[in-house]
């Protein structure tokens, strides 16, 4: 398995266009994390998937960002319309829950560096 | 929602010294104990996990102590090399697999 993909690598946008994140998740995963970024805030959780249904959606920043698991192996998170506040990394991360509650390990991807201009 | 506090925000040690990062973590709830090294440009890794019925996990140079009475545990690096030099990332979780970090300690070795 080649581990957690994250597409684009580096993705550089204009303001007010929209970006879309991509993230497959390690096969036979359950769990789902999209972070973000930065300097000043550090690693924080936007929003969270068990069994593709969002759990917490409360980091979320605003309505401009929403996320979808279309499948249980894949996820895409979008920010419409972009700003340039929004430039950060975007990381994804994948653990398996078993039953009972169980957390094993979360892996994360190699991430999105989002530039807004 | 958990609320993770680490300290020291940077540590610098000199190579063979000891090296110890604090968290912190709010909801008695929560159960297992993450703890992640990031480099430069690279994604956190992680490094070593503590579940909540254990109080001390080690491997190798790395160990891991849990007080969950008062809510803290700790990640102490031993003999530490200068390619232990990275940003290290304490997380929280609990059953509902929510994970929040701490801010991260910049830990430098100087050789």
């Amino acid at each position: 398995d080649a581990g957690v993909i994250q597409s684009p690598r580096h993705e550089v946008t204009e303001m007010g266009q929209e970006v879309t994140l991509r993230c497959k998740l390690i096969s036979g995963h359950n769990s789902l994390f999209w972070y973000r970024q930065t300097m000043m805030r550090g690693l924080e959780l936007l929003i969270y998937f068990n069994n593709n249904v969002p759990i917490d959606d409360s980091g979320m920043p605003e309505d401009r960002f929403s996320a979808k698991m279309p499948n249980a192996s894949f996820s895409t998170l979008k920010i419409q319309p972009s700003e340039p506040r929004d430039s950060a990394v975007y990381f994804c991360a994948s653990s398996f829950r078993l039953t009972g509650g169980l957390n094993t390990e979360a892996f994360f991807g190699q991430g999105t560096r989002l530039t807004v201009v | 929602g958990e609320n993770v506090e680490q300290h020291p925000s940077t540590l610098s040690v000199q190579e063979g010294d000891s090296a110890v990062i604090k968290c912190t973590y709010s909801d008695s709830a929560s159960n297992y104990f993450p703890w992640y090294k990031q480099e430069l440009g690279k994604r956190p890794q992680l490094i070593i996990d503590i579940r909540s019925n254990v109080g001390e996990k080690k491997d190798q140079r790395i160990a891991v102590t849990l007080n969950k009475t008062a809510k803290h545990f700790s990640l102490h690096i031993t003999e530490t090399q200068p390619e232990d030099s990275a940003v290290y990332f304490c997380a929280a979780r609990y059953n509902n697999n929510d994970m929040r970090f701490g801010a991260g300690t910049r830990l430098t070795v100087k050789p």
